[in-house]
């Protein structure tokens, strides 16, 4: 049964630049939430993905932008990189299966170093 | 508001208990978590306790709830090195599904041989 996937491991990227970074659920789960862990720090909700839309979002400007797709596969889009956007990010899914409890379980991320 | 503390470092000689602490600020949280993660790798989902829990115990891990004080607590017996990493707590606000966590800066474990 594999886990949540992300690719890829690492990327280098130049001020200004766009990014793609990109999620596999864990098989049976239908909901993917990003998250931005900066150095030394816990991470923090950038949005979630749900039936193709963006469900929730967090205090992150519109430079972050998501996508899911009908496999429940999910893409990170950041533009206009800034050094500040160095960091690991993380992809977790879940299940949205009513009435289920189902706690997120995290992919290993993609470590973005922006220069 | 949403915030989320735990002590920054925390040192045990190996076959000791560790006691990792947490606070949070929202009593509307339903669930809380603990993390565990390892260098250059994600979090590693330990535990979690519904809100209306006092404890929930795991094999070596026990948690401790005390809603009144908004205090959480993970217990580690018999702490070996391989369980030195950092240690995160969580809270979410949504019943059933989890979409929005807020977590705390994390505990760094270190297991001394």
């Amino acid at each position: 049964d594999a886990g949540v996937t992300q690719s890829p491991t690492h990327l280098i990227k130049t001020r200004g630049q766009q990014v793609t970074l990109r999620c596999s659920p864990k098989s049976g789960h239908d909901t993917v939430s990003w998250y931005q862990q900066a150095l030394g720090q816990g991470p923090q909700f950038i949005f979630q993905y749900y039936e193709e839309e963006e469900r929730q979002r967090g205090n992150f400007p519109d430079r972050f932008s998501g996508h899911q797709f009908p496999n429940y596969s999910s893409e990170l889009n950041v533009n206009a990189l800034l050094l500040g956007d160095s960091a690991l990010y993380l992809c977790a899914s879940s299940s949205s299966l009513k009435g289920v409890s189902s706690p997120l379980h995290f992919g290993n991320g993609t470590r973005l170093t922006v220069t | 508001g949403e915030d989320v503390e735990q002590s920054l470092f925390l040192s045990v000689r190996e076959g000791d208990s560790s006691v990792i602490n947490c606070t949070y600020t929202d009593s509307s949280s339903t669930y809380l978590y603990w993390y565990k993660q390892e260098p250059g790798a994600g979090l590693q989902l330990l535990t979690y306790i519904f809100s209306n829990m006092d404890m929930k115990q795991d094999q070596r891990l026990t948690v401790l709830l005390n809603k009144k004080d908004k205090h959480l607590s993970l217990r580690i017996a018999d702490t070996q090195t391989g369980d030195s990493a950092i240690y995160f707590c969580a809270e979410s606000f949504s019943s059933g599904n989890t979409g929005k966590l807020i977590f705390g800066q994390g505990t760094t474990l270190q297991v001394k041989p």
